[in-house]
C-alpha cells in the first residue's frame, strides 16, 4: 500500500490564483480529512468526508472546497488565493472510529 | 465539545534525560486519545493511542503515556531522551461527541541536548 499521497509536495501561487491540492489513498477508508499547519497553532481541520458523495465543514473551511467522487480521492480547492493562505497542508484518512489518522507527506503552499 | 491543552511549546532536555509532554484534554463522553510526532518536512506519524482497556499505553522508540481519567490527562514520557527523538509532538483527543474527528494540541517541539 502506498497509503495516503499528496501532489504537489510544493507550491508557489500568485494572489488571486486558484489551485487544486491532491490527496488519494488506497486502504478503502471512508473517514477523510483535510487539515492545514501553521507555526505554534497545531493542525486546523479545513474538510472532512465520511465516504464518497458526503463532506462536512471543519473549523477553517472559508476559502477553501472539496469534493469526493470516489473513496480514493479527496482533492482540496483553493479559489482566489490570498497571503493568509499559505501553510502546509496534510491530507488524512482512517478506517474506522478509534483508528488513528494516516498522514500524507504534506504540500508546503506559499501565496505571494 | 472536546479539547486538548499542551503544555509548553518547546521542551529541552539532555540525551539520556527523562522526556515529559504534557497533554490535558477535555470531553464530556469517554474519549480516544493520541499522540502523533512529526520529523522537520514529514508528515504526521502515530506514536502509540489509548482507546479501551489498559491506561498504560507503550508506544514506538520507547515512548509511553498513562490515562489518568480523574486529571484529564494523557501524559507522554519516554525515560531516557535521544537524540533522534527531537521533533515536534502532537496530543489529539476524538470523542462521539466530536463525530469521532480528532482535534489536535498547538504542538510541543521536544530539543534534545548533546
Amino acid at each position: 500500500n502506498a497509503g495516503v499521497t499528496q501532489t504537489p509536495k510544493f507550491h508557489i501561487l500568485k494572489i488571486g490564483q486558484s489551485m487544486t491540492l491532491q490527496c488519494t489513498q488506497d486502504m478503502n477508508h471512508n473517514y477523510m480529512y483535510w487539515y492545514r499547519q501553521d507555526p505554534g497553532m497545531g493542525l486546523k481541520l479545513i474538510y472532512y468526508s465520511v465516504g464518497a458523495g458526503i463532506t462536512d465543514k471543519g473549523e477553517v473551511p472559508n476559502g477553501y472546497n472539496v469534493s469526493r467522487s470516489t473513496t480514493e480521492d479527496f482533492p482540496l480547492r483553493l479559489e482566489l488565493a490570498a497571503p493568509s493562505q499559505t501553510s502546509v497542508y496534510f491530507c488524512a484518512s482512517r478506517g474506522g472510529r478509534p483508528d488513528n489518522l494516516l498522514f500524507g507527506p504534506g504540500t508546503r503552499l506559499t501565496v505571494l | 465539545a472536546q479539547s486538548v491543552t499542551q503544555l509548553g511549546s518547546h521542551v529541552s532536555v539532555s540525551e539520556g534525560a527523562l522526556v515529559l509532554l504534557r497533554c490535558n484534554y477535555s470531553s464530556s463522553v469517554p474519549p480516544y486519545l493520541f499522540w502523533y510526532v512529526q520529523y522537520p518536512n514529514q508528515g504526521l506519524q502515530l506514536l502509540l493511542k489509548y482507546t479501551t482497556g489498559a491506561t498504560l499505553v507503550k508506544g514506538i522508540n520507547g515512548f509511553e503515556a498513562e490515562f489518568k481519567k480523574s486529571e484529564t490527562s494523557f501524559h507522554l514520557t519516554k525515560p531516557s531522551a535521544h537524540m533522534s527523538d527531537a521533533a515536534e509532538y502532537f496530543c489529539a483527543v476524538s470523542t462521539s461527541g466530536g463525530s469521532y474527528i480528532p482535534t489536535f494540541g498547538r504542538g510541543t517541539s521536544l530539543i534534545v541536548h548533546p
